[in-house]
């Protein structure tokens, strides 16, 4: 079975530029996550849909960033306009909702702002 | 609130050697409690959940974790320890009867000398 892809796996670009990135959850999967991994803050939860709603985004740090989800197969995180201190790894995540919170994460988005 | 507290920021053992990774956590009643184990480069693989009943569970790559409620910690072991397992650790607590996401613990990163 396919696990939780994202994408791009790597992106740098320059500050001010949108970031888009992207994640198809585990086919079934009701719950998605959005994690944010830096060496600083650890692993902190961005925001994550429950349904394909938005259910908690008290983590999203600012305006800049904002999350979608317009079906069960796919979310995007953006990033418009993006700075320096966005640079992190950022995961995705599904669940379903009768396994007890277990959570699956994909690879990784590792972006990088310069 | 909840909150998971990992104590050891990073761990160096020799192969061979038996492990345990600490991992306390803080929540009102019993929560759901993970072991989640992230190479270099990549996503958070499962390692071991506790749910309810027997407090030791078992995990895949032969690891284990005792669930003790007194001292409301979820420690991780392995008997002998072997060079792959050179990674970094991650504890996580979930709310029961919520489908909400999970808190992580700031990580442990384990070193192995040969």
């Amino acid at each position: 079975d396919a696990g939780v892809i994202q994408s791009p796996r790597h992106e740098v670009t320059e500050m001010g530029q949108e970031v888009t990135l992207r994640c198809k959850p585990i086919s079934g999967h009701n719950s998605l996550f959005w994690y944010r991994q830096t060496m600083m803050r650890g692993l902190e939860l961005l925001i994550y849909f429950n349904n394909n709603v938005p259910i908690d985004d008290s983590g999203m740090p600012e305006d800049r960033f904002s999350a979608k989800m317009p079906n069960a197969s796919f979310s995007t995180l953006k990033i418009q306009p993006s700075e320096p201190r966005d640079s992190a790894v950022y995961f995705c995540a599904s669940s379903l909702d009768s396994s007890g919170n277990t959570i699956y994460f994909g690879e990784g988005s590792w972006l990088t702002v310069v | 609130a909840q909150s998971v507290t990992q104590p050891d920021i990073h761990i160096t053992v020799s192969e061979g050697a038996s492990l345990e990774l600490r991992c306390n956590y803080s929540y009102g009643a019993t929560p759901y409690l993970f072991w989640y184990v992230q190479s270099p480069g990549q996503g958070l693989q499962l390692l071991l959940k506790y749910f309810s009943g027997d407090t030791l569970v078992q995990g895949i790559k032969g690891f284990e974790a005792e669930f003790k409620r007194s001292q409301s910690s979820f420690n991780l072991r392995k008997p002998s320890v072997h060079w792959s397992d050179a990674a970094e650790y991650f504890c996580a607590v979930g709310a029961r009867g919520s489908q909400g996401n999970l808190i992580f613990g700031k990580g442990t990163k384990l070193s192995v000398k040969p």
